[in-house]
């Protein structure tokens, strides 16, 4: 089965104060992993997808980067905008034909680092 | 585009109604899914359809029912509601062939209390 731990769980920021979210997984046969931001009251929002090992994406402050076994988010002199819910999700790739099994993709979720970011 | 369209925003049922939570989007998706967000506990996929006319059910379906009639809409049917049925549910749409990693995009959300 596959599972997605992400920590802190909570993450208390300076403005300024760069920092790294952590995204641990376990997938048979990772297909893409994407991290999403969620402000209160709203939907997630999509930022990035990272396909293999050592591939990066920046975004503004915002960089992400994945190894074999967990990804991390790094946020860069961050500002009281960046505060959000920050959730991690993982891909597997679909069972090869006649293996069974949906080929849908389905995403598995963390519960989310909660990124706090004080003036 | 408006991208992917979820009403109501609020609802608050008794134990035992039914009701429909409606989805729509703009972008031609073919892939949609409905979510549930529970505190602590991620999102859940409940039902996904992958086309008009195909669904099918995900981590936690129990309780709840789909159809996709057309490519735009997607609503998800609560049969007879109960207090842990109360959530935040997500609808979300994709595009791509089977097995693809395009990203999803999500609509704004329903807050359902069951009392």
């Amino acid at each position: 089965e596959d599972q997605v731990t992400q920590s802190p769980e909570a993450l208390r920021l300076q403005e300024g104060e760069s920092s790294s979210l952590n995204c641990s997984y376990t997938v048979s046969g990772l297909r893409g992993l994407f991290w999403y931001r969620q402000d209160p009251g709203k939907g997630p929002e999509f930022l990035f997808t990272l396909y293999s090992a050592g591939e990066e994406k920046e975004k503004e402050r915002l960089k992400a980067t994945l190894t074999k076994k967990e990804s991390f988010l790094h946020i860069t002199a961050p500002k009281p905008e960046d505060s959000a819910t920050y959730l991690c999700a993982v891909q597997a790739r679909p069972p090869p034909p006649g293996a069974g099994g949906t080929s849908y993709g389905k995403l598995t979720f963390g519960q989310g680092t909660i990124l706090t970011v004080h003036p | 585009n408006a991208g992917v369209t979820q009403t109501p925003k609020f609802q608050v049922l008794k134990t035992g109604q039914s009701m429909t939570l409606q989805c729509a989007q703009d972008m031609n998706h073919e892939y949609m899914s409905w979510y549930r967000q529970d505190p602590g506990m991620g999102l859940r996929l409940i039902h996904y359809s992958v086309g008009a006319g195909i669904t099918d059910q995900g981590e936690v379906p129990n309780g709840y029912n789909v159809s996709r009639s057309t490519t735009e809409d997607f609503p998800l049917r609560l049969l007879s509601a109960a207090p842990s049925q109360t959530s935040v549910y997500f609808c979300a749409s994709r595009r791509g062939l089977p097995g693809s990693s395009y990203e999803q995009y999500f609509g704004p959300g329903t807050r359902l209390t069951v009392t």
